[in-house]
């Protein structure tokens, strides 16, 4: 059984940086892409980047480019997300996911199927 | 960025109720479509994929449907445990984008 365990609440000051964890187990970890989704108060789901715990390669969301580092280390079957410049709107909590990948007639179908609990993180002077 | 509706944004129902929610795309995202399913201080669990497939383990009395802009999440006989908030997302694109929610309540 796959599960991911991500670190706990965060409280910020705005401008700062925060880095969450994510932490794979029951599978092998460097088989995956680890995706970060956040949701605000009263907003939507909002895609944030990926990563390919493979091979390192990411890719970040436009609107948070230059804000985002996605990073993993396979020792430790462990993602990580750093956000910078923290300001009030960055408060939400955080989730990373597994990506599924479906091969079918179709075609090939991605989607999030194991999901973390979620970090909360609060930026507030 | 591929821009998701989804509509409504919230639904009143009774168990055994048969309930659709509807998701549209700013634009063309082939059958490129997931829903999931999210419960108050829960993750999100991912219910179907390619627009009509459900996930593994996930009841049959979910089931979706649409193709292109306009899709269907459709619940059959609603079950208690189905009270949640239901979000579309489109997987044809980075970013990937999500559906405002709908949240469906016990009438």
């Amino acid at each position: 059984q796959v599960q991911v365990v991500q670190s706990g609440a965060e409280v910020k000051k705005p401008g700062s940086s925060v880095r969450l964890s994510c932490k794979a187990s029951g599978s092998t970890f460097t088989s995956y892409t680890m995706h970060w989704v956040r949701r605000a108060p009263g907003q939507r789901l909002e895609w944030m980047g990926w990563i390919n715990a493979g091979n390192g390669d990411t890719k970040y969301s436009q609107k948070f480019q230059g804000r985002v580092t996605i990073t993993r280390d396979t020792s430790a079957s462990t993602a990580y997300m750093e956000l910078s410049s923290l300001r009030s709107e960055d408060t939400a909590v955080y989730y990373c996911a597994r990506e599924v990948l479906v091969v079918s007639k179709r075609g090939y179908y991605y989607g999030m199927d194991v999901w973390g609990q979620g970090t909360t993180v609060t930026v507030s002077s | 960025d591929i821009q998701m509706t989804q509509s409504p944004s919230s639904l009143s129902a009774s168990v055994g109720d048969r309930v659709t929610i509807t998701c549209r795309a700013s634009q063309s995202i082939n059958n490129y479509l997931n829903w999931y399913q999210q419960k108050p201080g829960k993750a999100p669990k991912f219910l179907i994929y390619a627009a009509s497939s459900l996930q593994s383990g996930v009841p049959s009395r979910f089931s979706g449907s649409g193709s292109g802009t306009d899709f269907t999440l459709t619940i059959s006989s609603l079950q208690p445990e189905d009270f949640a908030t239901y979000y579309c997302q489109q997987s044809y694109s980075t970013p990937y984008t999500f559906g405002q929610g709908t949240k469906l309540e016990i009438k």
